[in-house]
């Protein structure tokens, strides 16, 4: 069974740019959770999907945006970086919509200069 | 709003002594609990799952307890050892936000030979 798989595993982008970051879930979960980890503090739910539709969505301004594709694979995009989102991206995946235990993959590093 | 609180942020022990972890949240209606493991610049490894209606969880010489009605859980971890050096972040899903993790700061362990 192929556990939760991101990429690219760190990025270095410039103020302004956009990014698009990647997840693949695990093999028979179909629901997609997005967080954002900033050094040193715990993670920030950013949003949720379940069969390509958003479920849920933390206190992110619009510029942060996901996409969930039929493979139940899922990216998160970013526009106009700011400094402050630099930080560790973390994709989790869960077997069905509810109340599921969720499995984590290795993250992306973003750092924004 | 839910919070979570993890005591201390930060804890060093020499190796074999048994240690506990404290983790508080705000809002006890909560549907279950995790507690997870995040080593330097890693994902998350999810170590022990309470549901609410469950008082604790034991895996190997990792032990969990959960007190829902005083917001309080700890993890209790045996013999510690070198290897358990690593960052431990609980976090809680509340009944009303679908499956939203919500993390608290995290404990730094250091296990010294």
């Amino acid at each position: 069974e192929t556990g939760v798989t991101q990429s690219p595993t760190h990025l270095i982008k410039t103020r302004g740019q956009q990014v698009t970051l990647r997840c693949s879930s695990q093999s028979g979960h179909n629901t997609v959770s997005w967080y954002q980890q900033a050094l040193g503090q715990g993670p920030q739910f950013i949003f949720q999907y379940y069969r390509e539709e958003e479920n849920g969505r933390g206190n992110f301004p619009p510029r942060f945006s996901g996409l969930q594709f039929p493979n139940y694979s899922s990216e998160l995009n970013v526009n106009a970086l700011e400094l402050d989102d630099s930080a560790l991206y973390l994709c989790a995946s869960s077997p069905r919509q509810g109340l599921y235990e969720q499995f984590f993959g290795p993250g992306t590093r973003l750092t924004v200069l | 709003k839910q919070e979570v609180t993890q005591i201390p942020a930060a804890l060093s022990v020499p190796e074999g002594e048994n240690l506990v972890l404290n983790c508080s949240f705000t809002d006890s209606a909560i549907y279950n609990l995790q507690w997870f493991r995040q080593d330097p610049g890693k994902g998350l490894t999810s170590l022990l799952l309470i549901q609410s209606s469950q008082r604790e969880q034991t895996s190997g010489r990792l032990n969990a307890s959960l007190d829902k009605s005083s917001g309080r859980s700890t993890l209790y971890i045996a013999a510690s050892q070198p290897g358990d050096s690593a960052t431990y972040l609980c976090a809680v899903v509340n009944n009303n936000a679908g499956n939203m993790l919500t993390f608290g700061g995290g404990t730094r362990l250091m296990v010294k030979p």
